[in-house]
């Protein structure tokens, strides 16, 4: 069946430093890959995505590249901020189960000033 | 505005009640969902419904009865409630093939 797995957590950095979150998946088919944020006390927001192997989704100065080869998808920013401390998802849905996500097991991000 | 607004946001209540939890969304989308979110913050799917048809049914107790009056609407009603029922629900909307969902602030039901 279709899986997500990220890296395990908690993460904790300072600020200014250098985020990676690791994030691979299995799936059927061709899947379109998410990253998502929660943070403390919130519902979940859609961070970016990407829908085919070799896009690269970003925003807020996060990254993330699909990789087909590695079957990846991780999350990346070259500075983090205080602000970032939060909950990060990798999901991913398949045109054969487009109905609903599959999600990573969440990995909890802290920055310290 | 609210985009997925769900209701109410805390729900403590004792073991054996029966609760509902209302959500709606203004989207326009076609599909919406319930999520359940445990105390690890594990995020799995109970049911999803595309145009008021269920068709995402996951291993959920028979306790646990959804149902759509409209496409913007999907309401979850709890029976005789356990306390593993505690947990965070979420509902999510999204247009079907597209993918990405949106989500509600989620409900906190807290079973005693």
């Amino acid at each position: 069946g279709n899986s997500v797995t990220q890296m395990e957590g908690p993460v904790t950095l300072s600020e200014e430093a250098f985020l990676t979150i690791n994030c691979t998946y299995t799936a059927t088919g061709y899947p379109s890959l998410f990253w998502y944020v929660q943070y403390p006390g919130e519902g979940l927001q859609l961070l970016l995505k990407a829908t085919k192997a070799d896009d690269k989704g970003s925003n807020k100065g996060f990254e993330a590249t699909y990789r087909k080869e590695t079957t990846s998808f991780h999350l990346e920013k070259g500075s983090v901020q205080v602000s970032d401390s939060a909950v990060y998802f990798c999901a991913l849905t398949t045109p054969q189960g487009a109905q609903k996500l599959v999600f990573g097991q969440g990995t909890r991000l802290t920055i310290n000033p | 505005d609210t985009a997925v607004s769900q209701t109410p946001k805390y729900l403590v209540t004792q073991m054996g009640n029966d609760k509902s939890i209302k959500c709606e969304q203004n989207l326009g989308h076609d599909t919406m969902y319930w999520y359940k979110q445990d105390s690890k913050k594990f995020l799995k799917i109970m049911f999803s419904y595309n145009n008021k048809e269920l068709i995402i049914n996951e291993t959920v107790p028979n306790r646990f009865s959804p149902k759509s009056p409209d496409k913007a609407h999907l309401n979850l009603h709890i029976n005789s409630l356990e306390l593993g029922d505690s947990a965070v629900y979420f509902c999510a909307s999204s247009q079907a093939q597209v993918g990405e969902a949106f989500f509600g602030q989620g409900t906190r039901l807290t079973v005693v």
